[in-house]
């Protein structure tokens, strides 16, 4: 069965460089959502879409920014990198609240 | 809002013996609630959830959780632990509705010794 792509699966970057961090949700699931795991935490939401528009918003730096786009795939776009963005970032898509959350094996960003 | 509460970030059994992870939750509507279990360096795969129906819900891998409305509760138990139980486990919840967000507890990392 098709499951939630991400790419890429590790990326190093520079302090102060950007990134682009790309989400390919299950067919036909019309909801993305966004996570950011520090080491040793718990995922924190970010940021999710329905339908192609923004649904929730949390803890998202102003220095990050996401879409869907009308294949439905996402991307999480993150500037002016600082140390403290390194973390796992996971996506997730579903097609109704309660069906279930599929999430994505998650990118890796290391910010040196 | 809602919330999720895991009691003891850490728990040690020994192999063979009763799992039990605490998981609380806060909701001002009845709540969608979810275990994930994430092994080192890995994503987070979905144990098991409880939407509606009965209150008992088994998932994966022998984990069984019940949702108990009256305690606010919703443990996850596994009669017998192997080695390969070894993990973190978060307790989610979401709230009914489209595109609705899952907020997750701070985890409790699961050992399990010989």
């Amino acid at each position: 069965a098709a499951g939630v792509i991400q790419s890429p699966r590790h990326l190093i970057k520079e302090k102060r460089e950007t990134a682009t961090l790309k989400c390919y949700p299950i067919p036909r699931h019309d909801t993305v959502y966004w996570y950011q795991q520090g080491p040793g935490q718990d995922p924190q939401f970010l940021i999710s879409f329905y339908e192609k528009m923004q649904s929730d918003k949390g803890s998202i730096p102003d220095r990050f920014s996401a879409q869907q786009f009308s294949d439905y795939h996402s991307e999480l776009n993150m500037s002016s990198l600082e140390l403290g963005d390194s973390a796992l970032y996971f996506c997730a898509s579903s097609w109704a609240s309660g069906a279930g959350y599929t999430f994505g094996s998650g990118t890796r960003l290391t910010v040196v | 809002a809602q919330s999720v509460t895991q009691l003891g970030s850490h728990v040690s059994v020994s192999e063979g013996a009763l799992v039990l992870l605490r998981c609380n939750y806060s909701s001002s509507v009845p709540p969608y609630l979810f275990w994930y279990v994430q092994y080192p360096n890995q994503g987070l795969q979905l144990l098991l959830k409880y939407t509606t129906g009965a209150t008992l819900v088994k998932g994966i891998n022998g984990f069984e959780a019940e949702f108990k409305k009256s305690e606010t509760s919703f443990h996850l138990t596994k009669p017998s632990a192997h080695m390969s139980d070894a993990a973190e486990y978060f307790c989610a919840v979401t709230l009914t509705g489209t595109a609705s967000k899952l907020t997750f507890g701070t985890g409790t990392r699961l050992q399990v010794t010989l």
